[in-house]
């Protein structure tokens, strides 16, 4: 069964940069094709999407796609030999403070063709980042 | 950017009753859409996806339909452990979620 841990601060200074990381356990980030992605709530906004590394082990394929929103803000990358992928939110303000999830979208095969989608059926517990001074 | 309406915000029903929750696009999504339960504390589960498909390991009282810009969730009998927020989710341009729908009990 695949799980995601995710680990990283919980408080971060305005004008700084969040950084998280998201450990995949019983699976690895490099086989399947699968969209990793992260996600935050906020009582304010409710949940959005934040972007998504595709990464495909069967096509030997990665890219990525971010939120318009916050595209010129985000970085995110996968590290293989550690099986983890990360999350970079650079120059936050208090309108970032949320509960951060990292979640692993859909794959499997469908008969002999493999079908992968931007839903999320595992996700990591959820981190609560505050940005404060 | 899609928009996605969901509604009604807060459902009352009591256990054993149906629920039917709403979700609305602001444009044709196909079938691009999932549904997710939420508990307090809790990351968000998946339900459905492609809009009428059931998720491994989700009871069949969990239906989903429609394409186009109209959808639906139907819990058909309400169990005790139902009662959450329900978000839908559209993947057909980018990716964005509905307000939720906060099913509680009567």
């Amino acid at each position: 069964q695949v799980q995601l841990q995710q680990s990283g601060p919980g408080l971060v200074k305005p004008s700084e940069t969040l950084s998280l990381t998201c450990t995949v356990s019983g699976g690895s980030v490099s086989s399947g094709s699968f969209y990793w992605s992260w996600i935050r709530q906020s009582p304010g906004k409710g949940l959005e999407w934040i972007g998504y590394i595709y990464y495909s082990g069967i096509y030997y394929n990665e890219n990525t796609s971010y939120n318009p929103s916050l595209k010129s803000r985000v970085i995110m990358s996968v590290d293989t030999s550690k099986n983890q992928f990360s999350l970079e939110l650079s120059s936050v303000t208090e309108a970032d403070t949320a509960m951060y999830f990292c979640a692993r979208g859909i794959g499997h095969y469908e008969g002999s063709r493999y079908y992968s989608a931007e839903y999320f059926q595992h996700w990591g517990q959820g981190t609560l980042v505050t940005v404060s001074s | 950017e899609i928009l996605l309406t969901q509604s009604p915000a807060t459902l009352s029903l009591s256990p054993g009753e149906r629920a039917t929750l709403s979700c609305r696009a602001s444009q044709s999504i196909s079938s691009y859409l999932a549904w997710y339960q939420q508990k307090p504390g809790q990351a968000p589960r998946l339900l459905i996806y492609d809009a009428s498909k059931r998720a491994t390991g989700i009871p069949a009282r969990f239906s989903g339909s429609g394409s186009g810009t109209d959808f639906t969730l139907t819990i058909s009998s309400l169990e005790p452990e139902d009662f959450a927020v329900y978000y839908c989710q559209q993947r057909s341009n980018w990716l964005s979620f509905g307000g939720g729908t906060k099913v509680e009990i009567k």
